[in-house]
């Protein structure tokens, strides 16, 4: 069965310092996005990606996030210089029709 | 604006019991609505959808929701709750519109513990 991977499962970085999530959306799947749940809260939208674009972010999607489908496959999530309420699990979910399909998550630690 | 509400951050059943784990939505139009378990350590696994077609709705692992648009309400169920079960249940509502799936917008979510 046909699922979306993330790289790494965890990350631990500095604050300050750039991180790059990745993931790889199911190979048919037109519409990615990336959310995340902060240790013991609910999960959070942060950017949807359409036809090589965002299509609606989140407030928490400022200027220090990107995201980039860099060769037709990977779809990556860049946090520019990280802080420490960054920390939080990253999932990245990929959609055909009307059902998100999520990946394991990335854990990111910032210290 | 759409919203969602799970009533209850922890629930905890016998094993054998019945599980009901409560939403309610808020939505200006007819939402989409979905539950996700999360195992720990895991990703999030869709249960169930309801997109507009029958009102109630059957997943996997035998778990089934009733959309009742009276009472803003799509609360899961199981007749009989299995150790298995123990995990986060978060409830999610979307819109539906031009073919593709809008945001997710998540319940705060409600642990499941099952005591043997």
């Amino acid at each position: 069965e046909p699922e979306v991977t993330q790289t790494p499962s965890h990350q631990v970085t500095q604050m300050g310092q750039e991180v790059i999530l990745r993931c790889v959306p199911i190979s048919n799947h037109l519409y990615f996005y990336w959310y995340r749940q902060i240790l013991g809260q609910k999960v959070e939208f942060l950017v949807s990606f359409y036809n090589n674009e965002i299509s609606e972010k989140s407030e928490i999607f400022d200027d220090q996030f990107s995201v980039e489908r860099p060769d037709g496959s990977n779809f990556t999530l860049k946090i520019r210089s990280t802080k420490l309420e960054d920390s939080a699990m990253y999932f990245c979910a990929s959609a055909g029709n009307n059902e998100q399909f999520f990946g394991p998550g990335t854990r990111l630690t910032v210290l | 604006a759409q919203s969602v509400t799970q009533l209850g951050s922890h629930v905890s059943v016998s094993e054998g019991a019945l599980v009901l784990l409560r939403c309610n939505y808020s939505s200006s139009v007819p939402p989409y609505l979905f539950w996700y378990v999360q195992y720990p350590n895991q990703g999030l696994q869709l249960l169930l959808k309801y997109t507009s077609a029958a009102t109630l709705v059957k997943g996997i692992n035998g778990f089934e929701a009733e959309f009742k648009k009276s009472e803003t309400s799509f609360h899961l169920t199981k007749p009989s709750a299995h150790m298995s079960d123990a995990a986060e249940y978060f409830c999610a509502v979307s819109l539906f519109y031009g073919g593709a799936t809008n945001k997710l917008i998540f319940g705060t979510g409600t642990l499941l513990a099952v005591q043997p």
